[in-house]
């Protein structure tokens, strides 16, 4: 697509139940990467997929986050038992080289109740 | 000590000026440096991105490096009202792929 895609645009979800996430990269983009940002907060790195490498998994907080990526393409993060921390913007991003930075998607806002 | 540090304002200039926003990192091994401009419940956009010493200009932007110092900025000439927005700068460790990190952000006031 002409753009990173990611949806729902919005998620609101009782705490424990488990919600995905997806993102949809620029065709052609080999590196996908996951980020989140809390209200007035940096970005949070938590995940970043590299072709057929294996994830940098280093940013997931805990392990009720995963995520992958299916084909080299669409990736889905997966937050299970949703805690009220977890709720937050989650953005994609996706590059082709790397070296000249990310297109992020327009995230998705996730609220826990 | 942060990875990258930024002050997080606000930064208030009149519509014309020359707006300044600093960034310090703490990895010297750090290459590669990006300044992303993002609107209030928008996704942050790229700015732009430098990997050597020096200036790299694009339009009213200007980015600046000083690895000795470990110290990035940019500067935005003839400020505009639509420049009002949060800045975030963020390095890479290499010049390819990897991840990001970003500092906090500084948040540019320009009024008319």
């Amino acid at each position: 697509g002409a753009g990173v895609s990611q949806s729902p645009s919005n998620k609101v979800t009782e705490k424990g139940k488990d919600v995905e996430l997806r993102c949809d990269p620029i065709s052609g983009h080999t590196a996908l990467y996951w980020y989140r940002q809390s209200l007035g907060q940096g970005l949070e790195f938590l995940i970043y997929f590299q072709g057929n490498s294996a994830p940098d998994k280093s940013g997931l907080p805990s392990d009720r986050f995963s995520a992958e990526r299916t084909g080299g393409s669409v990736s889905t993060l997966t937050i299970q038992r949703t805690q009220q921390e977890d709720s937050a913007v989650y953005l994609c991003a996706s590059s082709l080289t790397g070296g000249d930075g990310y297109t992020f998607g327009s995230g998705t806002r996730l609220t826990v109740v | 000590q942060k990875e990258v540090e930024q002050n997080s304002g606000p930064l208030s200039v009149p519509e014309g000026a020359i707006a300044s926003l600093n960034c310090t990192y703490s990895d010297r091994g750090s290459q590669s440096f990006f300044w992303y401009r993002q609107y209030s419940g928008k996704s942050p956009e790229l700015i732009m991105f430098i990997y050597s010493n020096g200036d790299k200009e694009d339009g009213r932007f200007t980015a600046q490096l000083n690895k000795a110092s470990q110290y990035v900025s940019l500067l935005i000439r003839d400020s505009q009202p639509s420049d009002s927005a949060t800045y975030l700068c963020a390095v890479n460790r290499g010049t390819s792929y990897g991840k990001l990190t970003f500092g906090q952000g500084t948040i540019l006031t320009v009024h008319p």
